[in-house]
């Protein structure tokens, strides 16, 4: 069964510290697209990054990165020099398109970027 | 339009009675998707659309809970006999090369 597991329920960093959101999932398809979505407070799931099973390359996008990495089932999210604005829950998810493409989610992580 | 638009963005109903949530996908998106964001339940999967038609239905929780979409585009998510458990914000979502853009959400408040 698919399932995406983010550990972290709560973190809190002072405002420019480096933080990792942790993400394991599992599924049995070799294609595969996973997902990190923001929810700042105003509720609203943003979308970040889509990064499909066939391509491990990391990405940087401004202060984020992600690291994929297959041979552990793990898609992590970095934020470096973290700003208040950063505070908001992340949502890790997988989709696979061979069945419909809808998207399991983690439970989320509350991120809190105190000043 | 520009993104994923939802109505109403707040409903307060009474116990009992029937609401209905409206999506509005981006336009030219064929697949579109409901989910349930409960307190304390994470995001759930509800219903898939693709087109008209909903070969996924797997996650709606009660045969109180029905959705239709008409002319590939606006959907409607209805609950009947509402209930305080279905309290939650309803989330609708459309697909574009596999990549899911939400609205903005409907937040329901059953009393």
């Amino acid at each position: 069964a698919q399932k995406v597991t983010q550990a972290q329920t709560e973190i809190s960093v002072v405002e420019k510290e480096d933080v990792t959101l942790d993400c394991v999932y599992e599924t049995r398809d070799t294609t595969y697209y996973l997902f990190w979505y923001k929810q700042p407070p105003s509720g609203e799931l943003v979308f970040l990054i889509r990064r499909n099973s066939f391509d491990e390359q990391n990405e940087i996008s401004g202060r984020y990165s992600w690291n994929f990495q297959k041979s552990t089932s793990s898609f992590n999210f970095t934020i470096t020099a973290s700003q208040v604005v950063d505070s908001a829950v992340y949502f890790c998810a997988l989709s696979e398109p061979s069945n419909t493409g809808k998207l399991i989610f983690g439970q989320g992580t509350t991120l809190q970027v105190k000043p | 339009g520009a993104g994923v638009s939802q109505s109403p963005s707040n409903k307060v109903t009474e116990k009992g009675k029937d609401v209905e949530l409206r999506c509005d996908p981006i336009s030219g998106h064929t697949a579109l998707y409901w989910y349930r964001q409960s307190l304390g339940q994470g995001l759930e999967f509800l219903i898939y659309f693709q087109g008209n038609s909903a070969p996924d239905k797997s996650g709606l929780p009660s045969d109180r809970f029905s959705a239709e979409r008409t002319g590939g585009s606006v959907s409607t998510l209805k609950i009947q006999r509402t209930q305080q458990e279905d309290s939650a914000v309803y989330l609708c979502a459309s697909s574009s090369e596999n990549t899911i853009y939400f609205g903005e959400g409907s937040w329901l408040t059953v009393v």
